[in-house]
Protein backbone atom coordinates (compact mmCIF):
# COMPACT_ATOMS: atom_id res chain seq x y z
CA UNK A 1 0.00 0.00 0.00
CA UNK A 2 1.50 3.39 -0.73
CA UNK A 3 1.69 5.62 2.20
CA UNK A 4 3.09 9.33 3.42
CA UNK A 5 3.66 10.18 6.91
CA UNK A 6 4.05 13.82 7.81
CA UNK A 7 5.98 14.53 11.18
CA UNK A 8 7.51 17.40 12.89
CA UNK A 9 4.59 20.10 13.48
CA UNK A 10 3.96 21.70 16.07
CA UNK A 11 3.82 25.01 17.98
CA UNK A 12 7.34 27.50 17.24
CA UNK A 13 6.88 31.39 17.52
CA UNK A 14 7.50 34.04 14.99
CA UNK A 15 10.71 34.08 13.55
CA UNK A 16 11.39 30.50 14.24
CA UNK A 17 12.02 27.09 12.57
CA UNK A 18 10.83 23.53 11.86
CA UNK A 19 11.67 21.05 9.67
CA UNK A 20 8.95 18.64 8.90
CA UNK A 21 8.97 15.06 7.09
CA UNK A 22 7.69 13.08 5.15
CA UNK A 23 8.26 9.11 5.24
CA UNK A 24 7.29 7.32 1.98
CA UNK A 25 6.15 3.63 2.17
CA UNK A 26 4.79 1.06 -1.00
CA UNK A 27 6.56 2.54 -3.78
CA UNK A 28 9.71 3.96 -5.48
CA UNK A 29 10.31 6.97 -4.14
CA UNK A 30 13.69 7.86 -6.09
CA UNK A 31 11.36 7.81 -8.78
CA UNK A 32 8.40 10.04 -8.45
CA UNK A 33 7.92 13.67 -7.89
CA UNK A 34 6.69 14.87 -4.42
CA UNK A 35 5.20 17.95 -3.18
CA UNK A 36 4.37 19.79 -0.02
CA UNK A 37 0.69 21.44 0.35
CA UNK A 38 -0.99 23.43 3.37
CA UNK A 39 -4.24 24.18 4.52
CA UNK A 40 -4.91 27.01 6.72
CA UNK A 41 -7.84 26.56 9.46
CA UNK A 42 -10.83 26.84 7.31
CA UNK A 43 -9.28 27.90 4.31
CA UNK A 44 -8.10 26.08 1.02
CA UNK A 45 -5.35 24.27 -0.52
CA UNK A 46 -2.22 26.15 -1.38
CA UNK A 47 0.72 24.63 -2.90
CA UNK A 48 3.74 25.50 -0.99
CA UNK A 49 6.85 23.43 -2.78
CA UNK A 50 7.59 20.60 -5.28
CA UNK A 51 11.13 18.64 -6.14
CA UNK A 52 11.36 16.88 -9.06
CA UNK A 53 13.05 13.13 -8.96
CA UNK A 54 16.13 14.99 -10.04
CA UNK A 55 16.43 17.02 -7.21
CA UNK A 56 15.21 20.33 -9.22
CA UNK A 57 12.89 22.49 -6.99
CA UNK A 58 10.01 24.55 -7.07
CA UNK A 59 8.64 27.07 -4.41
CA UNK A 60 5.18 29.16 -3.78
CA UNK A 61 6.12 33.32 -4.37
CA UNK A 62 4.68 33.28 -0.63
CA UNK A 63 7.76 30.95 0.43
CA UNK A 64 9.99 31.41 -1.14
CA UNK A 65 13.39 32.36 0.52
CA UNK A 66 12.42 31.00 3.82
CA UNK A 67 11.66 27.45 3.66
CA UNK A 68 13.78 24.84 1.42
CA UNK A 69 13.03 21.38 0.20
CA UNK A 70 15.02 18.06 -0.09
CA UNK A 71 14.33 14.59 0.09
CA UNK A 72 16.87 11.31 1.30
CA UNK A 73 16.26 8.53 -1.30
CA UNK A 74 18.03 6.44 0.87
CA UNK A 75 15.67 6.73 3.85
CA UNK A 76 12.47 7.51 1.68
CA UNK A 77 12.17 11.05 2.98
CA UNK A 78 10.97 14.37 1.80
CA UNK A 79 11.54 17.33 4.12
CA UNK A 80 10.34 21.37 4.45
CA UNK A 81 12.73 23.13 6.24
CA UNK A 82 11.04 26.38 7.09
CA UNK A 83 12.30 29.64 8.64
CA UNK A 84 11.13 32.90 9.17
CA UNK A 85 8.03 31.31 10.41
CA UNK A 86 4.84 34.14 10.27
CA UNK A 87 1.67 33.63 11.41
CA UNK A 88 0.30 33.72 7.74
CA UNK A 89 2.42 30.11 7.99
CA UNK A 90 0.18 28.90 10.72
CA UNK A 91 -1.35 25.73 8.86
CA UNK A 92 -2.00 22.31 8.28
CA UNK A 93 1.00 20.65 5.60
CA UNK A 94 0.25 17.87 3.66
CA UNK A 95 3.08 15.97 1.78
CA UNK A 96 1.34 14.43 -1.49
CA UNK A 97 3.05 12.25 -4.29
CA UNK A 98 2.72 13.21 -8.13
CA UNK A 99 0.35 10.48 -9.62
CA UNK A 100 2.24 8.97 -11.81
CA UNK A 101 5.86 8.00 -13.14
CA UNK A 102 8.03 11.45 -14.59
CA UNK A 103 7.58 10.02 -18.04
CA UNK A 104 3.91 10.95 -17.85
CA UNK A 105 3.21 14.99 -18.30
CA UNK A 106 1.93 16.81 -15.41
CA UNK A 107 1.80 17.30 -11.85
CA UNK A 108 -1.56 16.03 -10.15
CA UNK A 109 -1.31 14.78 -6.81
CA UNK A 110 -1.99 11.39 -5.15
CA UNK A 111 -1.86 9.76 -2.70
CA UNK A 112 -1.81 12.69 0.03
CA UNK A 113 -0.28 12.25 3.53
CA UNK A 114 -2.77 12.89 6.70
CA UNK A 115 -1.05 16.13 7.53
CA UNK A 116 1.16 17.80 10.48
CA UNK A 117 -0.46 20.66 11.77
CA UNK A 118 2.11 24.02 12.20
CA UNK A 119 1.08 26.75 14.44
CA UNK A 120 2.70 29.60 15.13
CA UNK A 121 2.17 31.63 17.71
CA UNK A 122 3.59 33.94 20.13
CA UNK B 1 0.75 33.01 -13.19
CA UNK B 2 -2.00 31.19 -14.05
CA UNK B 3 -5.22 31.66 -11.84
CA UNK B 4 -7.62 29.17 -11.29
CA UNK B 5 -11.50 30.51 -10.25
CA UNK B 6 -13.81 28.35 -9.32
CA UNK B 7 -17.77 29.25 -8.97
CA UNK B 8 -20.02 28.85 -7.20
CA UNK B 9 -18.17 29.20 -3.44
CA UNK B 10 -20.65 26.99 -2.10
CA UNK B 11 -24.12 25.47 -3.07
CA UNK B 12 -26.35 23.58 -1.39
CA UNK B 13 -28.73 20.65 -3.38
CA UNK B 14 -31.60 18.15 -2.82
CA UNK B 15 -30.20 14.71 -2.65
CA UNK B 16 -30.80 12.93 -6.25
CA UNK B 17 -29.92 16.14 -8.05
CA UNK B 18 -27.44 16.89 -10.95
CA UNK B 19 -24.68 19.03 -9.34
CA UNK B 20 -21.74 21.54 -11.26
CA UNK B 21 -19.11 23.17 -10.49
CA UNK B 22 -17.06 25.00 -12.85
CA UNK B 23 -13.95 26.77 -13.26
CA UNK B 24 -11.98 28.68 -15.04
CA UNK B 25 -8.37 28.80 -16.02
CA UNK B 26 -7.41 32.68 -16.84
CA UNK B 27 -4.80 31.31 -19.64
CA UNK B 28 -5.39 27.78 -21.57
CA UNK B 29 -4.07 24.86 -20.03
CA UNK B 30 -5.00 22.48 -22.02
CA UNK B 31 -6.39 19.42 -20.36
CA UNK B 32 -3.72 19.50 -17.42
CA UNK B 33 -6.49 20.15 -15.04
CA UNK B 34 -7.43 17.71 -11.92
CA UNK B 35 -10.48 17.39 -9.11
CA UNK B 36 -10.10 16.94 -5.63
CA UNK B 37 -12.54 16.14 -3.18
CA UNK B 38 -11.66 17.02 0.85
CA UNK B 39 -14.64 15.42 2.99
CA UNK B 40 -14.95 17.57 6.42
CA UNK B 41 -11.71 17.13 8.44
CA UNK B 42 -10.14 14.48 5.87
CA UNK B 43 -7.55 14.46 3.60
CA UNK B 44 -8.26 15.74 -0.24
CA UNK B 45 -8.61 12.24 -2.65
CA UNK B 46 -8.05 12.60 -6.16
CA UNK B 47 -11.43 12.32 -8.07
CA UNK B 48 -9.95 13.49 -11.80
CA UNK B 49 -7.42 14.27 -13.55
CA UNK B 50 -6.81 14.99 -17.69
CA UNK B 51 -9.99 17.10 -17.24
CA UNK B 52 -12.53 13.82 -17.60
CA UNK B 53 -10.69 11.06 -16.63
CA UNK B 54 -12.01 9.33 -13.54
CA UNK B 55 -9.54 8.31 -10.76
CA UNK B 56 -9.98 4.25 -9.89
CA UNK B 57 -12.40 3.55 -7.14
CA UNK B 58 -14.65 6.83 -7.80
CA UNK B 59 -18.28 6.76 -8.47
CA UNK B 60 -19.41 6.91 -12.12
CA UNK B 61 -21.84 9.51 -10.74
CA UNK B 62 -18.66 12.14 -10.71
CA UNK B 63 -17.55 13.63 -14.45
CA UNK B 64 -15.52 16.33 -15.71
CA UNK B 65 -15.48 18.25 -18.96
CA UNK B 66 -13.53 20.86 -20.57
CA UNK B 67 -10.38 21.79 -22.08
CA UNK B 68 -8.66 24.99 -21.85
CA UNK B 69 -9.77 27.83 -19.97
CA UNK B 70 -13.19 26.56 -19.03
CA UNK B 71 -14.14 23.36 -16.95
CA UNK B 72 -16.66 21.55 -15.21
CA UNK B 73 -17.45 18.94 -12.52
CA UNK B 74 -20.76 17.29 -12.15
CA UNK B 75 -22.24 14.70 -10.01
CA UNK B 76 -25.35 13.46 -12.05
CA UNK B 77 -27.15 12.45 -9.02
CA UNK B 78 -25.94 14.39 -5.63
CA UNK B 79 -25.88 11.80 -2.50
CA UNK B 80 -25.52 12.31 1.37
CA UNK B 81 -21.57 11.12 1.12
CA UNK B 82 -20.66 13.20 -1.58
CA UNK B 83 -20.90 16.16 1.25
CA UNK B 84 -17.24 18.05 0.56
CA UNK B 85 -15.36 21.12 -0.40
CA UNK B 86 -14.09 20.47 -3.97
CA UNK B 87 -10.97 22.10 -5.73
CA UNK B 88 -9.76 22.13 -9.53
CA UNK B 89 -6.22 22.24 -9.70
CA UNK B 90 -3.59 23.15 -12.62
CA UNK B 91 -1.05 20.84 -13.24
CA UNK B 92 0.48 21.72 -16.44
CA UNK B 93 3.56 23.64 -14.84
CA UNK B 94 4.21 25.17 -11.54
CA UNK B 95 2.88 26.67 -9.82
CA UNK B 96 0.22 23.91 -9.18
CA UNK B 97 -2.49 26.27 -8.52
CA UNK B 98 -5.57 25.30 -6.61
CA UNK B 99 -9.30 26.82 -7.56
CA UNK B 100 -10.67 28.52 -4.19
CA UNK B 101 -12.70 25.39 -3.53
CA UNK B 102 -16.64 24.63 -4.26
CA UNK B 103 -18.39 23.68 -0.77
CA UNK B 104 -20.98 21.46 -1.19
CA UNK B 105 -24.09 20.64 1.21
CA UNK B 106 -27.34 18.98 1.40
CA UNK B 107 -30.58 20.66 1.42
Amino acid sequence: EVQLLESGGGLVQPGGSLRLSCTASGFTFSNYVINWVRQAPGKGLEWVSTITEGYTTYYADSVKGRFTISRDNSKNTLYLQMNSLSVEDTAVYYCARKATVTTIPGNWFDPWGQGTLVTVSS
Amino acid sequence: DIQMTQSPSSLSAFVGDRVTITCRASQGISDYLAWYQQKPGKVPKLLIYAASTLQSGVPSRFSGSGSGTDFTLTISSLQPEDVATYYCQKYNSAPWTFGQGTKVEIK
